[in-house]
């Protein structure tokens, strides 16, 4: 069975400072991994995506997230955080039999003055 | 592109009153379309997906009967929640992908909609 874990509730980070937003997944077969963001009251928006390829794959905004398979991690990176990434994050996973995504349980970044 | 719109945005009705929620796909054509509850703080749960042209499939635990799923055409799916009560409050949020650019393209989300049940 497909899955992702965000091990974090909450990451908090200075503006300006880089973040990390970790996610780990579990999938038999090749992975296809996204992130993406929630705002309050608003559905979700696609961050980025990865199929194959590089494993480090740019996504909108100046995200990015590493694909390593070893450690069957993706993290969603951003070397300098802005006030306005303060947002849910999500990892997600898709199944690839049934075309199903699932998600993580999220992760609040709080990103301060 | 890949607009997804989803209306009403926000509903506030007594119990015993079914709500339809609509989810359209606005600039591409959505062969498949996805329906989610959100509860405070938490992920989203698939309720189930829902194929153009034919019947939604459930997850394990969503009551068919309560949410009822029609996909009638390739930029239009809406969700009945058919005599609402207070447990069946949460935020819904429908998806779509494309039927165009293979399986792997993302699921393009809508704003959600806030269902209050009184």
């Amino acid at each position: 069975a497909q899955s992702v874990a965000q091990p974090e509730d909450q990451v908090n980070v200075a503006e300006g400072n880089p973040l990390t937003v970790k996610c780990t997944y579990s999938v038999s077969g090749n992975p296809y991994l996204f992130w993406y963001v929630q705002y309050p009251n608003r559905g979700l928006q696609f961050l980025l995506k990865y199929i194959t390829g590089d494993n480090l794959v740019k996504g909108s905004y100046g995200f990015e997230a590493e694909f390593n398979k070893s450690q069957t991690s993706f993290h969603l990176k951003k070397p300098s955080a802005l006030v306005s990434d303060s947002a849910l994050y999500f990892c997600a996973v898709r199944d690839g039999n049934f075309n199903k995504f699932y998600f993580g349980s999220g992760t609040k970044l709080n990103v301060k003055p | 592109g890949a607009v997804v719109s989803q209306h009403p945005s926000r509903v506030i009705c007594k119990s015993g009153t079914s709500v339809k929620i609509e989810c359209r796909s606005l600039d591409f054509q959505a062969t498949t379309m996805f329906w989610y509850r959100q509860f405070p703080k938490k992920s989203l749960m698939l309720m189930a997906t829902s194929n153009e042209g034919s019947k939604a499939t459930y997850e394990q635990g969503v009551e068919k009967d309560k949410f009822l799923i029609n996909h009638a055409s390739l930029t239009l799916s809406t969700l009945t929640v058919t005599s609402a009560h207070p447990e069946d409050s949460s935020f819904y949020i429908c998806s779509a992908r494309s039927g165009t650019g293979g399986s792997n393209q993302p699921q393009h989300f809508g704003d959600g909609t806030r269902l209050s049940i009184l």
